[in-house]
């Protein structure tokens, strides 16, 4: 089936910092989405781009819709130690197809 | 809250037997997903309903099935249960296909 290649797969970053993570695939996408997964919870929609070279943000974050629809990007500014969890890229390729999500960026913040 | 309720919350049984998982979906959303996440991985599209009809079938096991109620709740039944079906099963459900939203999931334990 599809994939998302989604990395780096951890990062370890000091508060403060900035963090980007990407995400890739071999087949052109109609949506990508960004969701935030906590231990023992379930993903939570962060960002959702619908057009391909879209920026959009929500608070710290910011994601874009890569411009030739087969990756996006997902930017968090001034990290803090809430940020902690696993960051998980998905997309649609066309309207009627599940969702495909990739493997993950697990983010630790060391306050 | 993402209003996505899924009961219960952990579940702890023997190989061989057979576990019925819940999800009660949004407000107003037609459609339920069901995905599967071991370990360090990504979610496993498992299958779709829609309006209590399949919609989309992905990784599913012919040992799991799921259906939709007219009240729109959906269950997820796993039969002749293994070692390796031990995972997070999580319930989404969204009134678009774009954008999903997750219920807190269950974490099932085959022994």
């Amino acid at each position: 089936g599809q994939q998302l290649n989604q990395s780096p797969q951890s990062m370890f970053i000091q508060e403060g910092e900035d963090v980007s993570m990407n995400c890739t695939s071999s087949s052109i996408f109609n949506t990508w989405l960004w969701y935030k997964q906590d231990p023992g919870e379930g993903p939570v929609l962060l960002i959702a781009l619908y057009k391909a070279g879209e920026l959009t943000s929500n608070g710290r974050l910011t994601a874009q819709f890569g411009i030739t629809r087969k990756d996006s990007f997902l930017n968090i500014s001034a990290s803090i130690p809430s940020d902690v969890g696993i960051y998980f890229c998905a997309g649609h390729i066309s309207g009627n197809t599940p969702l495909v999500f990739g493997k993950g960026t697990r983010l630790s913040v060391i306050a | 809250d993402s209003g996505v309720t899924q009961t219960p919350k952990h579940l702890i049984t023997a190989t061989g037997q057979r576990v019925t998982l819940r999800c009660s979906p949004r407000s107003g959303d037609l459609s339920v997903y069901w995905y599967q996440q071991s370990l360090d991985q990504g979610l496993q599209f498992l299958i779709q309903y829609y309006n209590g009809e399949e919609r989309a079938k992905g990784n599913i096991l012919e040992r799991f099935s799921a259906q939709q109620f007219p009240d729109l709740h959906s269950e997820l039944n796993l039969s002749s249960l293994e070692l390796g079906d031990s995972a997070l099963y999580f319930c989404a459900s969204s009134t678009s296909i774009d954008t999903q939203y997750f219920g807190p999931g269950t974490r099932l334990t085959v022994l």
